[in-house]
């Protein structure tokens, strides 16, 4: 079974609707990351939770919104999709202690029509 | 800010020759580098991390070095196999990271038989 599982793999939605994205992980790391990948820009950072009780916003928070329920779990919502937020977004995970690898989900392809 | 490049977009080689990619940061020089592969669809895997202190780091038929006087990180894959065909990303903590890192935009790796 994957360690870090993200929901749905696919979507496509219209300009304004309220989408939610979903990572699930196993690994029993406190650190969760949210990125957005786009042709040549890279990954980039949305939001990042260390614990249920922290949240930080990253490099392009703005037009998204997150949610940690719980260790294993941490949630994206775009409130009112744009077209531009069409991307590959992925989640991860990172153990504690100094270098930070990041264990990545499978990724959601989300496009806004 | 920091800034990361990575060698041209796209690297193609020979099977069996040795694959080069090569990372560059500007500004400060990070405590850690880290290279991640990455499959069509799929979410990067951590390969590597390198420290500050390390000139050279080793996995398998994988190499990286770290020269801070350069800026610089080289990727090696030697004996190269079309398995070996994936984007390659490198990574480094910025500064005051607080537990993030960022990524470069990857170099595209293909290897013909």
């Amino acid at each position: 079974d994957a360690d870090v599982t993200q929901t749905p793999r696919n979507r496509i939605t219209k300009t304004g609707k309220r989408i939610m994205l979903e990572c699930s992980q196993t690994k029993g790391h406190d650190r969760m990351y949210w990125y957005r990948q786009d042709p040549g820009l890279g990954l980039r950072l949305i939001y990042y939770s260390f614990d249920v009780k922290d949240i930080n916003k990253g490099e392009i928070s703005d037009g998204y919104s997150v949610s940690r329920q719980a260790q294993a779990k941490f949630s994206l919502s775009l409130e009112s999709a744009i077209p531009n937020q069409t991307a590959l977004y992925f989640c991860a995970t990172s153990p504690p202690g100094t270098y930070n690898e990041q264990f990545f989900g499978p990724g959601t392809r989300l496009t806004v029509l | 800010s920091q800034k990361i490049e990575q060698n041209s977009e796209a690297l193609n080689i020979q099977e069996g020759k040795t694959a080069t990619l090569t990372c560059n940061y500007t500004n400060y020089s990070p405590a850690y580098l880290q290279w991640y592969r990455q499959d069509p669809g799929r979410g990067p895997v951590f390969l590597l991390l390198i420290r500050e202190n390390e000139k050279e780091k080793r996995k398998e038929r994988l190499k990286v070095t770290f020269d801070t006087t350069l800026k610089q990180s080289l990727f090696h894959i030697t004996a190269s196999q079309p398995a070996d065909s994936a984007t390659y990303l490198c990574a480094l903590d910025p500064p005051s990271s607080a537990s993030k890192i960022i990524f470069g935009s990857g170099t595209r790796l293909s290897i013909r038989p």
